[in-house]
């Protein structure tokens, strides 16, 4: 059974940093891409960006509003995703889901983790 | 940037209700569209890839279908338990999201 489980999420001052892990279980972790998205309270879904699997060389994208700020890494051999924020901003508060990608053309995601959450405030 | 509009915002049905979402996009993006549902309190689920295939899993009343750059999720005969959210995706953008509710 695929699996996917962010930690990590808290309570974090402005301008500080934070780092969510997304640990995978039940599926070749290293063969596919992985992906993170977020949801403001009340609010609709954002896409935050990917790390492609090693296949298609590791690469990563990242949503404008989060480029520079965020950095999506990983290590197969452990099965994790990491999600490192840096210069947090109150915007920045949402719970945050772990995703895995079908298709890197597509850029699908079938399986969601239960998310984390993540509050930006002094 | 590609935009995707999604409309309506919300929407009012009974159950058994033939329901329809309309996702447009701001340029031509072939079939690279997604449907997602979300419930209360849980991640959201994949429903349709590529426009039209039905992800494994996902009940039959549910379908895709696009025309140019508009593509549109219907819900055949609404059940009790697809009051939800639900969402299109292309690639790095997601629509606004349509919350079905209950009439």
């Amino acid at each position: 059974e695929v699996q996917l489980v962010e930690s990590g999420g808290g309570l974090v001052q402005p301008g500080r940093s934070l780092k969510l892990s997304c640990t995978a279980s039940g599926f070749t972790f290293g063969d596919y891409t992985m992906n993170w998205a977020r949801q403001a309270p009340g609010k609709g879904l954002e896409w935050v960006g990917f790390i492609r699997s090693k296949a298609y060389s590791g690469t990563t994208e990242y949503a404008a509003s989060v480029k520079g700020r965020f950095t999506i890494s990983r290590d197969d051999s452990k099965s994790i995703a990491y999600l490192q924020m840096n210069s947090l901003k109150s915007e920045d508060t949402a719970v945050y889901f772990c995703t895995r990608v079908v298709d890197t053309t597509l850029v699908d995601f079938d399986y969601w983790g239960q998310g984390t959450l993540v509050t930006v405030s002094s | 940037d590609i935009q995707m509009t999604q409309s309506p915002s919300s929407l009012s049905a009974s159950v058994g209700d033939r329901v329809t979402i309309t996702c447009r996009a701001s340029q031509t993006i072939s079939s690279s569209l997604n449907w997602y549902q979300q419930k209360p309190g849980r991640a959201p689920q994949l429903l349709i890839f590529a426009a039209s295939s039905l992800q494994s899993g996902v009940p039959s009343r549910f379908s895709g279908s696009e025309s140019g750059t508009d593509f549109t999720l219907t819900i055949s005969s609404l059940q009790p338990e697809d009051f939800a959210t639900y969402y299109c995706q292309h690639k790095g953008t997601f629509g606004q999201g349509t919350k079905v509710e209950v009439k």
